[in-house]
């Protein structure tokens, strides 16, 4: 079974301050890790996604995300948070080897960006 | 480019009422993934294909059936629809097994039960 959590419900920072959106993993073997941004009833956007090289993953609007392995971790940053970015943010996994090749999600994390 | 398109954006259906969704993946995408996004709640799985046979499921209602077309759209049918199917409903679609180039979503169909 995989599973992910994203123990913090909402997460609030002031623009230009750095932001982290917090995300552990359990999965069997090694993992595929998504981050994907929700806007207010919108769809999921693809932000970026670790399969095997560089620990540290750059994806779209400045994002850049962290795997550690011991951790079992994939923590979200951007050094500079813009009001924009204030949305809804699930972490994803799935086992390099799952057959069904679905991602199960984290419950998501609300990023509150004030100006 | 080409996006997952999903039809239709908005329905309102009664209790006990049928509902079709349909899914329009990218061109040369061979994995068609079906999720549901209660309130405030993360996107749970549903149901795949792959290459037009079911690929796995997952927390799908015996109510629900879904099944891949020739030319590769999904339609996701719902019957005897209750308040709590009341949702998002994403599709998202993949190809090589989502490794290098991830799944894209849809933008859902948002589904009312009342």
């Amino acid at each position: 079974a995989q599973s992910v959590a994203q123990p913090e419900d909402q997460v609030n920072v002031a623009e230009g301050n750095p932001l982290t959106v917090k995300c552990t993993y359990s999965v069997s073997g090694n993992p595929y890790l998504f981050w994907y941004v929700q806007y207010p009833n919108r769809g999921l956007q693809f932000l970026l996604k670790y399969i095997t090289g560089d620990n540290l993953v750059k994806g779209s609007y400045g994002f850049e995300a962290e795997f550690n392995k011991s951790q079992t971790s994939f923590h979200l940053k951007k050094p500079s948070a813009l009001v924009s970015d204030s949305a809804l943010y699930f972490c994803a996994v799935r086992a390099i080897y799952n057959a069904g090749n679905m991602l199960t999600f984290g419950g998501g994390t609300r990023l509150m960006v004030k100006p | 480019a080409a996006g997952v398109i999903q039809s239709p954006r908005h329905l309102i259906k009664e209790k006990r009422e049928t509902a079709t969704l349909k899914c329009y993946p990218i061109p040369r995408h061979d994995t068609v993934y079906w999720y549901q996004q209660g309130p405030g709640q993360d996107p749970q799985f549903l149901i795949s294909f792959y290459e037009k046979m079911q690929s796995d499921k997952g927390s799908i209602p015996d109510r629900f059936s879904a099944q891949q077309f020739s030319d590769y759209h999904s339609e996701l049918n719902m019957s005897s629809l209750e308040l709590g199917d009341s949702a998002l409903y994403f599709c998202a679609s993949s190809w090589d097994r989502g490794v290098n180039y991830g799944y894209t979503f849809g933008s859902g169909t948002r589904l009312t039960v009342v």
